[in-house]
């Protein structure tokens, strides 16, 4: 079982609004930053959000994020069909020195 | 642009020792980034291994701990993965990953196309 926790899937329909959530501890979400990695079939993760809620430079600005306390959410509007993908979120946790992932939430575009 | 390779044997039996490399092209492992590895278990979420600094400081996963470890080889700029004593548990697939900067709390922003590293008898 994971340190950080997601709910194992998520569905919306195209142009809906959709929010992913994480909820962690206050030794790794609370304390530190959170980050969103998206992973498309048979694809490696790439970083969707970091420091909480910051874009990198090419990732559209429908997908948001939020952090407070010991919980996170990832929000994704106008969804697509090919934001069909596993959304993990992640921190470094300071009792564990060391990176906790969530296990990871399938989101299904119906 | 900068890319990262995973290479290294796809099949172990168990108890043996697995050795993966990370080939970094398109900039100096020297660069104020830490480097790391990340596994992912067929149908399952990530788990982080352990990443280094190219000053050879480097930090692991408590579980797995004992047997890891890391090297980075500037000369050929790249960084290796050694886990020891293999078990069926550790099938995965292996990415390297570059840290978005000089803290090893920095989060992951590249990364390699993985490699599936299977243990069976």
């Amino acid at each position: 079982q994971s340190v950080v926790s997601q709910p194992p899937s998520a569905s919306g329909t195209p142009g809906q609004r959709v929010t992913i959530s994480c909820s962690g501890t206050s030794s790794n979400i609370d304390n530190n930053y959170v980050s969103w990695y998206q992973q498309l079939p048979g694809t490696a993760p790439k970083l969707l959000i970091h420091r909480n809620d910051q874009r990198p430079s090419g990732v559209p600005d429908r997908f948001s994020a939020s952090k407070s306390g010991t919980s996170a959410s990832l929000a994704i509007s106008g969804l697509r069909a090919d934001d069909e993908a596993d959304y993990f979120c992640a921190a470094w946790d300071d009792s564990l020195s060391g990176w906790v992932f969530g296990g990871g939430t399938k989101l299904t575009v119906l | 642009q900068v890319q990262l390779q995973e290479s290294g044997p796809g099949l172990l039996k168990p108890s043996e020792t697995l050795s993966l490399t990370c080939a970094v092209s398109g900039s100096s492992i020297r660069s104020y980034h830490y480097w790391g590895w990340i596994r992912q278990p067929p149908g399952k979420g990530l788990e982080w291994i352990e990443s280094i600094y190219h000053s050879g400081s480097s930090s692991y996963n408590p579980s797995l701990k004992s047997r890891v470890a890391i090297s980075i080889d500037m000369s050929k700029n790249q960084f290796s993965l050694k886990l020891s004593s293999v078990t069926v548990a550790d099938t995965a697939v292996y990415y390297c990953a570059r840290h978005t900067g000089a803290l090893v709390s920095d989060p992951f922003d590249l990364w390699g196309q993985g490699t599936m590293v299977t243990v069976s008898s």
